[in-house]
This record gives C-alpha cells, sequence and structure tokens, in this order.
C-alpha cells in the first residue's frame, strides 16, 4: 500500500543555516505530496503541496521538489529563522482511498537556536 | 471565517473509565470530518471520518467509537479507557479530497 517513510527525527540548527528534510514515498498511483507543519500546542497546518504537474512546491521561503527517479521529495529552506521551530510532516495523498486519505510520515522536529 | 473548536483541551482519565471528546465545525456547511490520534511525538494516524451527518467510517480499530450528531459536530468516544489510549486527539475538516485539512487545536488525554 502507500506509504512515507521520513527518517530524520530530529534536526538542529542555527539562525541563518540551511534547512534540508527528505522524505521517501511509496505508491503505485501519481503522487500528491504535501508537507505540514505543527508547532507547539497547536494543529497540523498545510506548508505546502507537490505535484507531478509542477515538481515544486514553495510557501514562506520554504520549498519542496518532488524527484521521480528516487521516489523522493524534500523540504528545503535557505535561511531558518527561530519561528520556523516546529514539527514538520511529509504527506502523501492515497488516491485509492475514501477522500484521499493521508499517510503521514513520523515528523521531524526542528529545533532553531537564536 | 471557519472555525473549529475542540474540548476539552486537556483530561486526565483513569483506566476503565469513559471518555468523550467533542469538536466543532463553524462557518462551513457539509464538511467532510476526521478524528486523528497523535502519540507523543509520533505520527498522525486517521481514526475515523465522515462526509455527512450520521455517517462515520472506521479505519483502524482502536477500542474507540465516533459519531457525527450534527453537520458541525463532530464527538469520539469510548467506554472503556486503555492505557495506549494516551496521546493526542486532534479533529480535523475539508471540503472534497482531503487534501488540505485544517486541524483544531487538539485534546491531550492523558491515562492513568
Amino acid at each position: 500500500g502507500d506509504s512515507v517513510t521520513q527518517k530524520q527525527g530530529q534536526v538542529t540548527l542555527s539562525e541563518d543555516d540551511f534547512l534540508f528534510i527528505n522524505c521517501t514515498y511509496s505508491t503505485t498511483t501519481y503522487p500528491t505530496l504535501l508537507w505540514y507543519v505543527q508547532y507547539l500546542g497547536q494543529g497540523p497546518q498545510l506548508l505546502l503541496k507537490v505535484t507531478t504537474a509542477n515538481n515544486k512546491g514553495i510557501s514562506r521561503g520554504f520549498e519542496a521538489t518532488y524527484d521521480k527517479g528516487t521516489t523522493s521529495f524534500h523540504l528545503q529552506k535557505a535561511s531558518v529563522q527561530e519561528s520556523d521551530s516546529a514539527v514538520y510532516f511529509c504527506a502523501l495523498v492515497d488516491r485509492g482511498s475514501a477522500l484521499g486519505r493521508l499517510h503521514f510520515g513520523a515528523g521531524t522536529q526542528l529545533i532553531v537556536i537564536p | 471565517a471557519q472555525t473549529i473548536h475542540q474540548w476539552p483541551v486537556a483530561e486526565i482519565k483513569a483506566v476503565g473509565s469513559p471518555l468523550s471528546l467533542g469538536c466543532t465545525i463553524k462557518g462551513k456547511s457539509s464538511p467532510n470530518l476526521y478524528w486523528y490520534w497523535q502519540a507523543t511525538g509520533g505520527t498522525l494516524q486517521q481514526l475515523f471520518y465522515s462526509i455527512t451527518v450520521g455517517q462515520v467510517e472506521s479505519v483502524v480499530q482502536l477500542n474507540l467509537s465516533a459519531s457525527r450528531p450534527k453537520d458541525d459536530q463532530f464527538i469520539l468516544s469510548t467506554e472503556k479507557l486503555l492505557l495506549s489510549h494516551s496521546g493526542f486527539y486532534l479533529c480535523a475538516w475539508s471540503l472534497g479530497q482531503g487534501e488540505r485539512l485544517f486541524f483544531g487545536h487538539g485534546t491531550k488525554l492523558s491515562v492513568l
């Protein structure tokens, strides 16, 4: 079945560092890939979406690129700020399920030190 | 503007006791509704979804049940809590295909 793998449990950076979080996926259909962000004490919110049509999603300084060859889509940001500290989840839309169920990765906690 | 409200914010319950968590969505007509569970520091697991009033589909079996008594209300409950029920419960809504989910702030449940 559809699945995503997100191996980086925690990433600690200093302000202005470059962020890279990787995620791999497995699906038999064309993928729609998402990144959600969860700030402390809140529910997750959609950060950006990547499809096979656009290969790239950009939002709030974050960028995600989809690579069909390696079945991966990584999240990056050129210069992180303390306010970016949060948990980041990649997700895959399961086109074979009712309502396009989301398969979430394990999450990566980003800690940005000022 | 749409708002989603979950209650309570937090609960501490004893093993074997009943539980009822609620969620209300205002400002959207006939949304798709979802319950998710998140273990501490863990991923998001969909538990239930509902497309319309009175119809709820279970995604995983965790000795929990859900109901949608009104278009804007979603209830999660169990008659007997287990230690494994501890975690963060999130209600969410979407329109159409559920790519973009709008989550509530969640309820933190501690079962002792």
